[in-house]
This record gives structure tokens, sequence and C-alpha cells, in this order.
């Protein structure tokens, strides 16, 4: 059964044109984050909520904006996608227990091309 | 600043063969240690985790991982690797954050390639 669900998986958009990537889970976890990842590289934290608190990594860029309607739903709208931009975008979730112990369950990820 | 380094960009070995991919890390404190696979144009899976305990850790798909403190290591391991494990393993430090949350510091990944 999917834990962590990305759609859609793949998503091809202008230059400009804004997008939205969504994400959910069945897991009820406090935690939800937003990574990308290019090409075969490290995936980056772009930002995270713990539950309705947003946080920002220092150096994601103000094009890259997120939303959590809800516990199940989060969602990552580029405003204005760059040639950059082009990347895997990889949704994750931990309970957020505070114990240190918690494993990051990664969804299947949504692919991003910009022409 | 905590980190991961995993030294090989990629691994060859023969289906059979023990396999080992290899990660040092640098932390303050103590080391909460993770891998990661990650097939292509798929998500990460989880594999295992070192927390605290038996520096000898047991995950998912046979993996196996040993934590050498004195060596600042956390090398991933299989005893008989097969065709379907070659992938791109990420091995992972825990960087905290605020309260209830963390964030992952990956290396850079080492492609395994697992010949028949």
């Amino acid at each position: 059964d999917a834990m962590v669900i990305q759609n859609p998986r793949y998503q091809v958009t202008q230059f400009g044109k804004p997008v939205t990537l969504s994400c959910s889970q069945t897991l009820n976890h406090n935690v939800m984050y937003w990574y990308q990842q290019k090409s075969s590289q490290a995936p980056k934290l772009l930002f995270h909520y713990y539950d309705k608190d947003f946080n920002n990594e220092a150096d994601t860029p103000d094009n890259f904006q997120s939303r959590r309607p809800n516990t199940s739903f989060c969602f990552l709208d580029i405003r204005s996608p760059g040639l950059g931009d082009a990347a895997m975008y990889l949704c994750a979730t931990s309970r957020g227990s505070g114990s240190g112990t918690d494993t990051q369950y990664f969804g299947p990820g949504t692919r991003l091309t910009v022409l | 600043a905590q980190s991961v380094a995993q030294p090989e960009d990629q691994v060859n070995v023969a289906e059979g063969n023990p396999l080992t991919v290899k990660c040092t890390y640098s932390v303050s404190g103590n080391p909460y240690l993770f891998w990661y696979v990650q097939y292509p144009n798929r998500g990460l899976q989880f594999l295992l985790k070192y927390i605290t305990g038996d520096n000898l850790v047991k995950g998912s798909y046979g993996f196996e991982a040993e934590f050498n403190k004195s060596q600042t290591s956390f090398h991933l391991k299989k005893p008989s690797a097969l065709v379907s494990d070659s992938a791109l393993y990420f091995c992972a430090v825990r960087d905290f954050l605020l309260f209830g949350t963390d964030k992952l510091i990956f290396g850079t990944g080492t492609r395994l390639q697992v010949f028949p």
C-alpha cells in the first residue's frame, strides 16, 4: 500500500509558467518535507512542515513556496520555473516524535521538465 | 556541521559476490546514520539506520551496515549481490532542527552495478 503518494509522477511546464506538485500521505505523520534532486545528485532539502509550522531552508529560492492545508496533503508551488529548476522533487514524511530516531519515508518523486 | 562522504562514485561487483558501499561521517555529537536506495526514476527507499546499540545493523533486502566509531565509517554490505541490487545508494546523517524535526544530509551517492 502506498504510504507517500506524489502526483503527477512526471510534469512538463514552460519556462515561467507556474506549476504545482502535490504530495499526500497515509501515515498520519506530523512532518512533511520537500527535497529537490538534480540529475543523480544528492537530494537537497527545500523546506519542511511540522504540523502547520513552516520551516524554510536558508538557501531555498523565493520562487519556491509550499502549502499544507491539512495533515495528509502538502503542495510545492514553483511560481516562475526556470530551466535550472528541472529536477526530481521528492516528498518525505516522518513522525516528528522528537526522539531523533524517526525514519523519513519518501514518495516516488515528481520529475519536472521545464521547456 | 554534520556531513557524510561516499568516496566511490561507482562500485562494480559480480553477482553472487559480496558487496561493500563505503560511507564515512563527520558529526558533532552522536551520529544518527541512514542508508537509502534509489532505483531509476523512483524515490528513495529506506534500507537501515544506526541510532545506538549494536554496531552491526541489519536492514531490508539482506543488506547490513557496520558502524565503526574509531574509523567514523558506516559501510553498507551484502554477503551475496544480486543483479536487482543495481541502483544508486545514498548514505545520510541526521541533522537536528526544531523540536521533533530534523533533516537528512545526504552523501553524493554511489552507483552500484552488479554484473551477471
